[in-house]
Parts: C-alpha cells; sequence; structure tokens
C-alpha cells in the first residue's frame, strides 16, 4: 500500500460525458501527478500539480483539466469523453526535494 | 524527438535465475532515468532513480547502470522470484524545474516461472 489514494475504482460512462477522478497523496506529500495508462500509448503523464499550484504539465488534452485543494488531494477532470480515453488513471505523490513519486491504486475509466 | 526503446519486449526466466533489462534513449537535456515496476493493475512502484553522475544503483536484488555517454541503461535481477513477474518500465525525465518531459518506454513483460 503506497499511502496514496484514488476514487473511484472503476468508472463506466458514455461518450461526450464528463468525470471527475479524485487523489489523496500521502500524508505530508506536496507535489500530485497524474498519469494515463492505456494499451496503445502506454504511461503518459498529465500534469503535475505543487502545494495547489500547477507545476508542470505533459500530454494533458485540452479536455481534460485538473486542480489541487489546500487539503492537498486533487481532481481529474475529463469531459467530452471519446472511446480512446478508455484507461487506467493514475494519480502518484511525492515530497519536496525528492524525485521519488508513489503511485495510487488507480481509477480505471471504461467509455461506451 | 525524446525516444525511450526497451527490450526484450518480454523476457520469460526460471526462478532462481537471473536476468537483464535494457533500456536506450535519446532524450536531451537528459535529468534523470528511472525503473519502476508495475504488477498487473496497479501502480508503478519506483525501483530506481539515477541522475547523470550515477553508474549503478542497487535496490536489493535490483541493481540498475547508466552509461550516459552511450545513452543506455540496464535493470539487473537477481535470484529471480515468482513475485518478479511483473511490466518493467523506464522512463527518461528531459530538463528540470518546471519545464520537463517525462518520456516513457514500453516495458519489458517478465515473467518468471517455477
Amino acid at each position: 500500500d503506497s499511502g496514496v489514494t484514488q476514487t473511484p475504482k472503476h468508472l463506466i460512462t458514455a461518450t461526450g460525458q464528463r468525470v471527475t477522478l479524485r487523489c489523496s497523496p500521502r500524508s505530508g506529500d506536496l507535489s500530485v501527478y497524474w498519469y494515463q495508462q492505456s494499451l496503445d500509448q502506454g504511461l503518459q503523464f498529465l500534469i503535475q500539480y505543487y502545494n495547489g499550484e500547477e507545476r508542470a504539465k505533459g500530454n494533458i488534452l485540452e479536455r481534460f483539466s485538473a486542480q489541487q485543494f489546500p487539503d492537498l488531494h486533487s481532481e481529474l477532470n475529463l469531459s467530452s469523453l471519446e472511446l480512446g480515453d478508455s484507461a487506467l488513471y493514475f494519480c502518484a505523490s511525492g515530497r519536496r526535494g525528492t524525485e521519488t513519486q508513489y503511485f495510487g491504486p488507480g481509477t480505471r475509466l471504461l467509455v461506451l | 524527438k525524446n525516444q525511450v526503446e526497451q527490450s526484450p519486449q518480454s523476457l520469460i526466466i526460471l526462478e532462481g535465475k537471473n536476468c537483464t533489462l535494457q533500456c536506450n534513449y535519446t532524450v536531451s537535456p537528459f535529468s534523470n532515468l528511472r525503473w519502476y515496476k508495475q504488477d498487473t493493475g496497479r501502480g508503478p512502484v519506483s525501483l530506481t532513480i539515477m541522475t547523470f553522475s550515477e553508474n549503478t544503483k542497487s535496490n536489493g536484488r535490483y541493481t540498475a547502470t547508466l552509461d550516459a555517454d552511450t545513452k543506455q541503461s540496464s535493470l539487473h535481477i537477481t535470484a529471480s522470484q515468482l513475485s518478479d513477474s511483473a511490466s518493467y518500465i523506464c522512463v527518461v525525465r528531459a530538463g528540470g524545474g518546471s519545464n520537463y518531459k517525462l518520456t516513457f518506454g514500453k516495458g519489458t513483460l517478465l515473467t518468471v516461472n517455477p
């Protein structure tokens, strides 16, 4: 158990819909990272937040957005969903001054 | 274009044997290289992180090497166990601060048989 929690574990929705994925980092970790893992694209870095502020952007689509709240939990919002958005979405957290990231168990999203 | 190539794509070994996984990268400017272990359906777990100045780093039975000149890294697993069956992913970070890019390899799927 990494100490990172993600909800929900599974999510099934339809094309065009919007969903919100939630992540609670390990106690004391200020950084939250979001990743997408699909069969054809592999693992991809989406975005990083640090202490409530956006820190770095990866391959995040404009239809996707994220935020980190004062209690440090983070949400990833996916809108206008397409079939190709079906994937595992991981959240990871890390401490300041270290590159080590601790991954959560992931949210499996299926868009029908 | 930043690329990370891992080989082999998959590997089957017997319990107790050693194995070596390869990672070649064309990433610039290099910041660090990470190896992750990912069990099926679970989140990746960090094994090692190596910067430019580090040649070797160990984590138990896992030893990673880095040759920054040839842009190659390897992950050596000693005395394999059934629990080592997983996908091993090489990730290279380019750039620093808030202007960085992470490039992921497609992973090597390792199966350890009894």
